[in-house]
Parts: C-alpha cells; structure tokens; sequence
C-alpha cells in the first residue's frame, strides 16, 4: 500500500527565513504529487501539483516543489517565508484513478 | 479555480438524531467526491468515497450504516450521521475529484464542525 511521510510534525522558522519541508512516498510506480495548505480556520486549498514534465514546479504564493523520482521525494520549498505562510502543509500522492494518500501533515509556524 | 462547497458549516444537534452534510462541486462535475474526519491537529482521515451512481466504499473500520453516503449526481454527494452519538463530534470534510478540466486533483470544501450534545 501506498504511504506519505513528512519529516517534520512542526517547523518554526522567522520571517525572511527559507523553507523546506520534507516528503517522501513509498510507491514505486508512476505518481501524481501535491502539497495542500490549510490556513488556521480555512479549508484545504491546492498549492501546487506536479503529474509529468519539468520536475521543478511552481505554485502559488511563491511555493515551489521539486519532484526527485530517484528519492521518491517531492520536496516543498520557499526563499523567504512570511509570516501569512503560517498553515498546516499536506503533501499527498495519487495513482491515476485511485484514491489520494496524504501524509500526516507539517505544521508551519512564522514568527514575525 | 474549482469549487467545493459544503453545508451546512457548522451544526449541533442532539444525541440520537440525524444530520445531513451536503458536498458539493460547484464549476465542475464529480464522478468522484471524498469524505473525510478531520480531528484536532491531525491529519485527514478517509472515511468512504462516494461514486456517482454506485455504492461508497467505505474504508476499515468505518460503519456504513452509520455513515450514509448518497451521490445521486455528478455534482452534489451527502453525508448522513445516523444517531448521532458525542463521539461523532469532529470537523468533517469533503472533496471533489476533478479529472476533466483540472487533470486528476481533488477539490476540498470548506468542512462542516458536527457537535453532538
């Protein structure tokens, strides 16, 4: 069975600082990959999404995430975070026509 | 971009009772739409997928008689909790699939905060 691990329960980081969070999936096969972000009290919101291509990819808010097949990682970066960046931050994986997977979740916190 | 919504966003009802979730995909259609429970500093948790026309499937250890789970069309699921019980209390979500317009992404909508007194 498929499963997502993020490595980080919870970051801390200041503003201007740069940002990483981990994720790593345990299926071998061809994947879709995603990170979702959860605001504090607002719903799940699609922040970027990688299927084929350039495994660099570019999302909203400056997000970007690099897909590494041979490290089954696909990775959540930022140059400078904010302290608006403060969300919960999903990374999940799918097969094409099966059900998603989502890791457990990495907490971001910004202190300005 | 798509657009799920949910109602109601927050009900509480009492022990015993009934209450209806609605999901639904408002700019896309959905063969496919999730429900989730969502507990407090926790990840999601798969509850069933619902298929147009079709039976949900429902994931283990979660009852399906408790759980009912309708999608009668490509844009509207419902979530049903038969009584009710304070255990039931959580924030329950759902998403839709988006295949057509989107590629393969799922949609989430804005959840629903169940209280059970």
């Amino acid at each position: 069975a498929q499963s997502v691990s993020q490595h980080n329960h919870h970051v801390i980081l200041s503003e201007a600082a740069s940002l990483e969070l981990g994720c790593n999936y345990s299926y071998g096969g061809t994947v879709n990959l995603f990170w979702y972000v959860q605001y504090p009290g607002q719903h799940l919101q699609l922040l970027l999404k990688y299927f084929s291509g350039d495994p660099l990819v570019k999302g909203i808010k400056g997000f970007e995430a690099e897909f590494i097949k041979s490290k089954f990682s696909f990775n959540l970066r930022k140059p400078s975070v904010q302290w608006s960046d403060t969300a919960e931050y999903f990374c999940a994986v799918s097969l094409y026509g099966q059900n998603f997977v989502f890791g457990p979740g990495t907490r971001l916190s910004v202190l300005p | 971009g798509a657009v799920v919504s949910q109602h109601p966003s927050r009900v509480i009802c009492k022990s015993g009772t009934s209450v209806k979730i609605e999901c639904r995909s408002l700019d896309f259609q959905a063969t496919t739409m999730f429900w989730y429970r969502q507990f407090p500093k926790k990840s999601l948790m798969l509850m069933a997928t619902s298929n147009e026309g079709s039976k949900a499937t429902y994931e283990q250890g979660v009852e399906k008689d408790k759980f009912l789970i309708n999608h009668a069309s490509l844009t509207l699921s419902t979530l049903t909790v038969t009584s009710a019980h304070p255990e039931d209390s959580s924030f329950y979500i759902c998403s839709a699939r988006d295949i057509q317009t989107t590629g393969d992404t799922q949609y989430f909508g804005p959840g629903t905060r169940l209280t059970v007194l």
